[in-house]
């Protein structure tokens, strides 16, 4: 159980357009996911916390109008990137937390590169 | 915040034991997590420690000192397919989302 799902696994795009990631819990209902970034060799960055139904919440430093989070259902979240640059390519990784437990259960991951 | 830190990267020979160190700096602990990541791949989990002592999972056990912040991962038994980043990470300061450590990369080499 507690299986987590993120589509695409790998996007390549132009610079200055928008991509979109999917993040899905398939067996249980996450109310918080969240997402992560991950450059070469470093560990994961917290990017925001997406909770269903309201806004998200955005660590320091993260552009919320470049990084738009949707949590729409208790087992979707997205992380559409506007307007990416090369400097945005990475690794986002979501991840779903289980109410009431602290383990979270990661997404296999979304590498994107902007060319 | 969270201050985590273990090293940066170790090398093993296959069949043998690796300990892998993390120590921490948090007020209000409230857990630990180690994770598996192998290049190209999102974490996996591995174990999750709240109270001290030693929590053994297969050829992986845990370890958790508290009043140290301190924690190891050991690995018994080492393959191949152990090579990978390890990363320690945290719960603390009150909030329920735990901070990652910069991982250790693991070499097992026949």
């Amino acid at each position: 159980g507690a299986v987590v799902s993120q589509h695409p696994s790998r996007v390549i795009c132009k610079s200055g357009t928008s991509v979109k990631i999917e993040c899905r819990s398939l067996d249980f209902q996450a109310t918080t996911m969240f997402w992560y970034r991950q450059f070469p060799k470093q560990s994961l960055m917290l990017m925001a916390t997406s909770n269903e139904g309201s806004k998200a919440t955005y660590e320091q430093g993260v552009e919320k109008d470049k990084f738009l989070i949707n949590h729409a259902s208790l087992t979707l979240s997205t992380l559409t990137v506007t307007s990416a640059h090369p400097e945005d390519s990475s690794f986002y990784i979501c991840s779903a937390r289980i109410e009431r437990r602290n383990e979270q259960f990661f997404g296999p991951g979304t590498r994107l590169t902007v060319l | 915040g969270q201050n985590i830190d273990q090293p940066t990267e170790m090398t093993a020979t296959e069949g043998a034991i690796v300990q892998i160190n993390c120590t921490y700096q948090t007020s209000g602990f409230n857990g630990l997590f180690w994770y598996q990541q192998h290049a190209g791949e999102a974490p996996t989990f591995l174990s999750y420690n709240v109270l001290d002592g030693l929590e053994e999972k297969g050829r992986f056990s845990s370890f958790l000192s508290r009043s140290k912040g301190y924690s190891y991962l050991l690995l018994k038994e080492l393959q191949m397919k152990d090579s990978a980043s390890y990363l320690c990470a945290v719960i603390g300061g009150g909030s329920y989302i735990p901070t990652f450590g910069r991982g250790t990369s693991l070499i097992v080499h026949p």
